[in-house]
Formats: C-alpha cells, sequence, structure tokens
C-alpha cells in the first residue's frame, strides 16, 4: 500500500460547484498534514495546513480524521483559476520527512 | 526576494556530461529537500538536508547522484555522467523546521540529448 493514496482524478466540474478531494495515509505516526496545488509546469504551491479539528480558508475547507486516517479538502463556487493538480501532504518527522500524494486534477470548466 | 532560488532555470546538455544544480533555500531555514519530477508525474523525494545532521540520501536513483550542503544554507544536487532518463524537472524546497510546511523554487528543468 502506498503511503498516501488520493483520488484518481481527473475531476471535470462546471463553475460554481463544490468538488471535494479525499486523502488516505498508511503511517499512524504522520504529525502533520498540508494541500498543496501545482499548476502546469509550475512548482507546488502551499494552498492550506490541515489542524485537527478542521479549518477553512475562504472557499476552501480542510478536515483531517486521525481515527481513520483521512484527510479531506472542499472546494466551494469553484472558480475557472482553480484548475490544478491538488496534492495531500503529509510530515512524517523522521526519515524524507515530507510523503506527497500523487495528485488529483482538476479542471474546472466555463 | 525572499523565496527559494534555483539556478539554472533550464540546462541542456549532452548525455555523458556531468551537471550541478543549485539551490538557495529562505534564509533561516534549516530543513532542504530536492525532488525530481518527470512530465506528468508525481514528486520523487531524493534528499533531506536537516541543520548539522547527516542528511537522508534514501531517494537517490544511483550513484551517480549526490548533493551537499555548505554551511547549512546552499546546496548543490550533482549528477554525475547523465543519462536520458535523468531528463526531469529538479525542484528543492525548504521549511523552518522539520514539521513545518515546505516552500518550492521555481526547478530546474534539465534535459539530457
Amino acid at each position: 500500500r502506498k503511503e498516501v493514496e488520493q483520488d484518481p482524478g481527473p475531476f471535470n466540474v462546471p463553475e460554481g460547484a463544490t468538488v471535494a478531494f479525499n486523502c488516505t495515509y498508511s503511517n499512524s505516526a504522520s504529525q502533520s498534514f498540508f494541500w498543496y496545488r501545482q499548476d502546469c509546469r509550475k512548482e507546488p504551491k502551499l494552498l492550506m495546513s490541515v489542524y485537527s479539528s478542521g479549518n477553512e480558508d475562504g472557499r476552501f475547507t480542510a478536515q483531517l480524521n486521525r481515527a481513520s486516517q483521512y484527510i479531506s479538502l472542499l472546494i466551494r463556487d469553484s472558480k475557472l483559476s482553480d484548475s490544478a493538480t491538488y496534492l495531500c501532504v503529509v510530515n512524517l518527522n523522521y526519515g524524507q520527512n515530507f510523503v506527497f500524494g500523487p495528485g488529483t486534477r482538476l479542471s474546472v470548466l466555463p | 526576494g525572499a523565496g527559494v532560488s534555483q539556478s539554472p532555470s533550464n540546462k541542456v546538455t549532452e548525455k555523458g556530461k556531468d551537471v550541478e544544480l543549485r539551490c538557495d533555500p529562505i534564509s533561516g531555514h534549516t530543513a532542504l529537500y530536492w525532488y525530481r519530477q518527470s512530465l506528468g508525474q508525481g514528486l520523487e523525494f531524493l534528499i533531506y538536508f536537516q541543520g548539522n545532521s547527516a542528511p537522508d540520501k534514501s531517494g537517490l536513483p544511483s550513484d551517480r547522484f549526490s548533493a551537499e550542503r555548505t554551511g547549512g544554507s546552499v546546496s548543490t544536487l550533482t549528477i554525475q555522467r547523465t543519462q536520458q532518463e535523468d531528463s526531469a524537472v529538479y525542484l528543492c524546497a525548504s521549511s523552518a523546521r522539520g514539521s513545518q510546511p515546505q516552500h518550492f523554487g521555481d526547478g530546474t528543468r534539465l534535459s539530457i540529448l
């Protein structure tokens, strides 16, 4: 089993739709969690950290379920500019430290 | 700027040549990472430096790859006797400490002819 797994995608949604991405991780010792977005031929950029109590940043909501080892990202009222690959990232705080999921590609269509 | 800086942005070289890629992390960041990403693929971990500790080299694909970090700041990734399969974007990231999120540079696009 891969250390971090994500919905395979791609997700094609119309503007204004709500879309949710799921991520599971295998190492129960994982310390912290993040969502990154990566635009085509660009570097990954931090979207938001994921806190135990869940957190929201504008149209983006992240949830963490440590018992199920599951992370989610919800995007409301999606915009064309949200089109990107979304990467789930888990911090182990040892070894290579950060493990990146394979990413889920989102295309928001006009 | 205050971000992670990588050079060169692009590098084209012939098979068999050596290349050296440079990363200048955000000032004060103790953790530094190298990844590579082939077109349409995910990030592949290469090496991780944390302060003065021995680096985690577990991701280096062969002994042709090496990296060093001098003075706890700038890092260089060296690829000897390059092969065509080494063609990829090489990304460097740094973080304030191990548990803090990473910030990436723009990457070096390496093409081996």
